[in-house]
């Protein structure tokens, strides 16, 4: 099945500084890559996600890049804001009928 | 429209004793899934359903039992708790396989 690395498991980060998460999977029939955000205490919420016909998608600070030679995908945020403080989980499936598996969740802390 | 929706939301049980926990689902989805969230090891699914009578096993499927008799409700039991089931367990539900997953808010579970 789908293997999900993801890295680093900690992020310390000014105010107004850059994030970058990195998540690697094994099952190179995987096509959907989404990533969700996880507030202390709250539900996990998708942010973005991005399929294998494409290599990279915005959503105002937040990006997706995906390069499926290497099976890495990177979540990149800029201009953190404090609010953007939480734990973020990559995840991977091949598609219909397949699990999603997650990787083992980044926990950012943006420092104001 | 309340989306998804656990009970309990929280419980405490000692070895050996049996519960159910509930999740409910107003948005008609196909698909539904139970997770369990531990520290350090991200969102692990336990059992999902494609549809109304189906069920399958994820990767952490041991000493959990599933139904989903009702297309809206997906139920998870644990016959004989154990201290090892102490976790916060999500359910979610999708649209499609490959779609946005819809949490539930939690349940967290403490098996003394």
């Amino acid at each position: 099945g789908e293997n999900v690395e993801q890295h680093p498991s900690t992020l310390s980060v000014q105010e107004g500084d850059s994030a970058v998460i990195k998540c690697t999977y094994s099952d190179s029939a995987s096509n959907y890559f989404p990533w969700y955000k996880q507030e202390l205490g709250k539900r996990p919420q998708l942010i973005i996600d991005i399929r294998s016909n494409v290599g990279e998608k915005k959503d105002q600070r937040i990006a997706v890049t995906l390069n499926k030679t290497a099976k890495h995908f990177s979540l990149h945020i800029t201009e953190t804001q404090p609010e953007d403080s939480a734990v973020y989980f990559c995840a991977a499936t091949p598609g219909a009928g397949n699990m999603l598996t997650f990787g083992g969740g980044t926990r950012l802390m943006v420092k104001p | 429209n309340a989306g998804v929706t656990q009970t309990p939301k929280f419980r405490v049980l000692k070895t050996g004793q049996s519960m159910t926990l509930l999740c409910a689902q107003d948005m008609n989805h196909e698909y539904m899934y139970w997770y369990r969230q531990d520290p350090g090891m991200g969102l692990r699914l336990i059992h999902y359903s494609v549809g109304e009578g189906t069920t399958a096993k994820g990767e952490v499927p041991d000493g959990y039992n599933v139904s989903r008799l009702k297309k809206q409700n997906f139920l998870l039991g644990l016959e004989s708790a154990a201290p090892s089931q102490t976790s916060v367990y999500f359910c979610a539900s999708s649209g499609l396989a490959t779609g946005e997953l819809f949490f539930g808010e939690g349940s967290r579970l403490t098996v003394l």
